[in-house]
């Protein structure tokens, strides 16, 4: 079974330009999450899919970031414009169900300068 | 709000001994607590978690317990190996319908041989 997939695995831009950042889940898992490390903090939730809906965005920072699961099968967040506070690891995940394994994808190391 | 807190930040251990590491919860909701482990360039992986209507949950040299009345849970690694060493992660199910994680921020754990 193939694991979850990022990419880019890095991406260094200047403040102000847009970046998007895609994720391919494990096939089969309807629920698709965005989580995000800055700083050697926590990895603090973004947003939830289930297919294409979303379902949770309670985590989203604020207008600049922008996710979409067209078809219900891989996912894209977009950051425009990114800020310097942006920078961090992006990961995404997937799971079958709640309260059962979400499996991570490798992240995206975002660096804004 | 929802919030985990992860303790100690750092441990380093001799080969052979154990390694304990804490964690708080907030949300007396939640009712699911996985672990996750990150080796350095890897993805985190869960490694065990244990529902709320069980105490204590063992695999091998790694187990997991939890004081629901304290919110508290915590990570027991027994005999240490070098392969031990990661950040580990611990996370608490998020609010009622919700399928989030919400995370700590990380143990970042030195095995020394």
């Amino acid at each position: 079974e193939a694991g979850v997939t990022q990419f880019p695995s890095h991406s260094v831009i200047e403040k102000g330009q847009t970046v998007t950042l895609r994720c391919d889940p494990i096939s089969g898992h309807d629920n698709l999450y965005w989580y995000r490390r800055v700083m050697g903090k926590e990895i603090k939730f973004l947003l939830h899919f289930v297919k294409e809906s979303k379902q949770d965005e309670s985590g989203m920072p604020n207008n600049r970031f922008l996710a979409e699961r067209t078809g219900g099968t891989y996912s894209t967040l977009k950051v425009q414009p990114a800020e310097l506070e942006d920078s961090g690891v992006y990961f995404c995940a997937s799971s079958k169900s709640w309260g059962v394994e979400q499996y991570f994808g490798p992240g995206t190391r975002l660096t804004v300068t | 709000g929802e919030n985990v807190e992860q303790h100690p930040s750092t441990l380093s251990v001799q080969e052979g001994d154990s390694a304990v590491i804490k964690c708080t919860y907030s949300d007396s909701a939640s009712n699911y607590f996985p672990w996750y482990k990150q080796e350095l360039g890897k993805r985190p992986q869960l490694i065990i978690d244990i529902r709320s209507n069980v105490g204590e949950k063992k695999d091998q040299r790694i187990a997991v317990t939890l004081n629901k009345t304290a919110k508290h849970f915590s990570l027991h690694i027994t005999e240490t190996q070098p392969e031990d060493s990661a950040v580990y992660f611990c996370a608490a199910s998020g609010e009622a319908g919700t399928y989030k994680y919400i995370f700590g921020t990380g143990t970042r754990l030195k095995v020394l041989a």
